[in-house]
């Protein structure tokens, strides 16, 4: 099984400042297969990023994905309000399927 | 816009069976794509447990495998899960979602549904 390791747990950070959060797999987990989710209290998770790097539809541009092999990064350009959230990557290169324990993105 | 919606007990005995259902609108089972199952206890993380194909091909999580089953019913659009021998440990939010083949990534999830395993 694929273990995904997101760091930090937590980021506090202040309203437009740049967040980078990191999701390292135990082994190399194909571009294609990793993504990104943001979860706001109460709600479903909602997809931000697909094949690392491609933003779902609607996402803003501020969110960015890259990496490959076995280390993938989020980045959120300048923070939003409504960007703080928890944040998952998940991975479905070789079964099964798992996702990072998640970071918190807070309000500093 | 495709929608899901869970449904099912929000209390359930321990040893005893989960059942709950996805119903999904605006998008045809039948037509394509993954039909994925996944919880989250409270205050934790998201685990995957299983998916079935719109052909009615079903994958597992180990971790789960010998208490999960997944089934579709293509004439009401909607598909199924079943776990078993429950435990506190199930406590949990289950969210069922669509999954795109070729990412093998969620575009679409439904709101979640609390199940609590409680005597």
């Amino acid at each position: 099984e694929i273990v995904l390791t997101q760091s930090p747990g937590t980021l506090s950070l202040s309203p437009g400042e740049r967040a980078t959060l990191s999701c390292r797999a135990s082994q190399s987990v194909s571009s294609t297969y990793l993504a990104w989710y943001q979860q706001k209290p109460g709600q479903a998770p909602r997809l931000l990023i697909y094949g690392a790097s491609s933003r779902a539809t609607g996402i803003p541009d501020r969110f960015s994905g890259s990496g490959s092999g076995t280390d993938f990064t989020l980045t959120i350009s300048r923070l939003e309000p409504e960007d703080f959230a928890v944040y998952y990557c998940q991975q479905y290169s070789s079964s099964p399927l798992t996702f990072g324990g998640g970071t918190k993105v807070e309000i500093k | 816009q495709v929608q899901l919606q869970e449904s099912g007990p929000g209390l359930v005995k321990p040893s005893e069976t989960l059942s709950l259902t996805c119903a999904v609108s605006s998008y045809s089972i039948s037509s394509g794509y993954y039909w994925d199952w996944i919880r989250q206890p409270p205050g934790k993380g998201l685990e995957w447990i299983g998916s079935i194909y719109h052909s009615g091909s079903t994958f597992y999580n180990p971790s789960l495998k010998s208490q999960v089953t997944i089934s579709v019913d293509t004439s009401k659009n909607q598909f199924s899960l079943k776990l078993s021998s429950l435990t506190a440990e199930d406590t949990a939010m289950y969210y069922c979602a669509r999954r795109v083949r070729s990412g093998h990534y969620f575009d679409y999830w439904g709101q979640g549904t609390l199940v609590t395993v409680s005597s």
